[in-house]
């Protein structure tokens, strides 16, 4: 059973675009929603996260939408850069992730020059 | 801060051998975590621990086993190596309590092949 369903598995956007990365969940009882960035040959790293009493969060070019009714959020690079090329994953967890992440499948976003 | 070390980066196995997996975090973090990473398939939860001496199975433990004896280290064992436990592990901490952060911290990984 898949928990968090990622969407696309991989992506090609244009240097300055806006990249749009997509996730839906299916508990309920999820309640902290993190995005990492893992480039190749390196372990995961926390890129931005979100709990469900806010629909919006903003760090710098990274932006995660949440739509708690909906059951979705979303992560979208503005101005997307060569260096953003890297695998996206979006996770979610229960009480911080203290038993631990459940993770979508992952994007592979590719950022043509 | 070195963060958290994994050991080896790379070992190549044959079927029916065991090893252990080093991880150790030097950030006094109370949580830590096993992850495998298999192609396209995101990261899955082989076991977790709480706290020295307390640990729990995640999504996947068929064939690995831990411990946890001390805050620093979290081994993970694999008996019997099969082809099908081909992957690259990920061992991570992270501070739940007091803190407002819930980030998890990832070490560089294992790649493993079992053949």
């Amino acid at each position: 059973q898949q928990q968090v369903k990622q969407s696309p598995q991989s992506l090609i956007v244009q240097k300055g675009g806006i990249s749009i990365i997509n996730c839906a969940y299916e508990n309920t009882a999820f309640d902290y929603f993190p995005w990492y960035q893992q480039f190749p040959g390196k372990g995961p790293a926390l890129l931005i996260a979100i709990r469900p009493d806010v629909s919006e969060k903003k760090e710098g070019r990274f932006t995660i939408s949440f739509n708690k009714s909906a059951k979705q959020f979303s992560l979208h690079i503005m101005d997307s850069q060569p260096g953003d090329s890297a695998t996206y994953f979006c996770a979610a967890s229960i009480g911080g992730g203290a038993d631990g992440l459940t993770f979508g499948k992952g994007t592979h976003l590719i950022i043509q020059p | 801060n070195a963060g958290v070390t994994q050991t080896p980066k790379f070992r190549i196995l044959k079927i029916g051998q065991s090893m252990t997996l080093q991880c150790t975090q030097d950030m006094n973090h109370n949580y830590m975590y096993w992850y495998r990473q298999d192609p396209g398939m995101g990261l899955k939860l082989i076991y977790y621990s709480v706290g020295a001496g307390i640990t729990d199975k995640g999504e996947v433990p068929n064939g690995y086993n831990v411990s946890r004896s001390t805050t620093e280290d979290f081994p993970l064992r694999l008996e019997l190596a099969a082809p099908s436990q081909t992957s690259v592990y990920f061992c991570a901490s992270s501070y739940l309590g007091t803190s407002i952060s819930y980030e998890q911290y990832f070490g560089p990984g294992t790649r493993l092949t079992v053949t």
